[in-house]
C-alpha cells in the first residue's frame, strides 16, 4: 500500500526556518513526481511545489519562489520542503502528494503556524 | 495561471438525488500529448483529499460508480448520480497541464 507521511511541522515566528519532510513506501519512488499542497485554515487547496523523479526539475507557486525549496532523498524514499522566511500567510496544513498532473495519493498533512 | 472557476460553491442535495458541479478553465487543459489533465478531489470533513477522476472521466480505484467525470477543453462536470450521506464534503478540480497546477475554489456538498 502507498504510504506518504509527513513531519515536521510546528509553530514558527514570522520569518524563521521550519523543514517538512514526507516518507514515502510502497511504491517505486524514483519513478514518480512529488508535490506539495497546503491548505490554510478553512480555506481551499494551493499548490505549492513539484519536483521530478531524479530531483532535477522544480516548480513553484509565486507565493513561495525564493523562499521555499523542495528536494528529495532517493536513497530514503524522502521529500522535503525547507521553508525560509516564513510569513503568517504560510499557515496551512502541508501535504505532500504523489504524482504531479493529478497527485493519486496524499499524506495525513502536517500543520504549520507562523506567529509570534 | 490558469484560473479554475467551480460552480456553485455551496450544494445542498436530497439523499439520493443527483448533483453536479461546473469547472471551468481560462485555457484549454489539452496537453501536448493529447491528454487532458483535469482532475477531481473530494474532502471529506477532517481528512485528506483523495482523488476520484483523473484525466477528465477516469474514476480512481474503489470510487464508487455514482461518480462520474466529463467534459473537455476548457469546460469540464462531476456528477454524483444518487448523493449518498458518505458524500458529504467539499469537492476541487485540478488542472495538471499547465505550471503553475491550479485548483478551483471548491465545492461545498451538504446532505439537505
Amino acid at each position: 500500500d502507498v504510504q506518504l507521511l509527513e513531519s515536521g511541522g510546528g509553530l514558527v515566528q514570522p520569518g524563521g526556518s521550519l523543514r517538512l519532510s514526507c516518507a514515502a513506501s510502497g511504491f517505486s519512488f524514483t519513478s514518480y513526481s512529488m508535490t506539495w499542497v497546503r491548505q490554510a485554515p478553512g480555506k481551499g487547496l494551493e499548490w505549492v511545489s513539484v519536483i521530478s523523479g531524479n530531483g532535477a526539475t522544480t516548480y513553484y507557486a509565486d507565493s513561495v519562489k525564493g523562499r521555499f525549496t523542495i528536494s528529495r532523498d532517493n536513497s530514503k524514499n524522502t521529500l522535503y520542503l525547507q521553508m525560509n522566511n516564513l510569513r503568517a500567510e504560510d499557515t496551512a496544513v502541508y501535504y505532500c502528494a504523489k504524482g504531479s498532473s493529478g497527485p493519486d495519493y496524499w499524506g495525513q498533512g502536517t500543520l504549520v503556524t507562523v506567529s509570534s | 495561471d490558469v484560473v479554475m472557476t467551480q460552480s456553485p460553491l455551496s450544494l445542498s442535495v436530497t439523499l439520493g438525488q443527483p448533483a453536479s458541479i461546473s469547472c471551468r478553465s481560462s485555457q484549454s487543459l489539452v496537453y501536448s500529448d493529447g491528454n487532458t489533465y483535469l482532475s477531481w478531489f473530494q474532502q471529506r470533513p477532517g481528512q485528506s483529499p483523495r482523488r476520484l477522476i483523473s484525466k477528465v472521466s477516469n474514476r480512481d480505484s474503489g470510487v464508487p460508480d455514482r461518480f462520474s467525470g466529463s467534459g473537455s477543453g476548457t469546460d469540464f462536470t462531476l456528477k454524483i448520480s444518487g448523493v449518498e450521506s458518505e458524500d458529504v464534503g467539499v469537492y476541487y478540480c485540478m488542472q495538471g497541464t499547465h505550471w503553475p497546477r491550479t485548483f478551483g475554489q471548491g465545492t461545498n456538498v451538504e446532505i439537505k
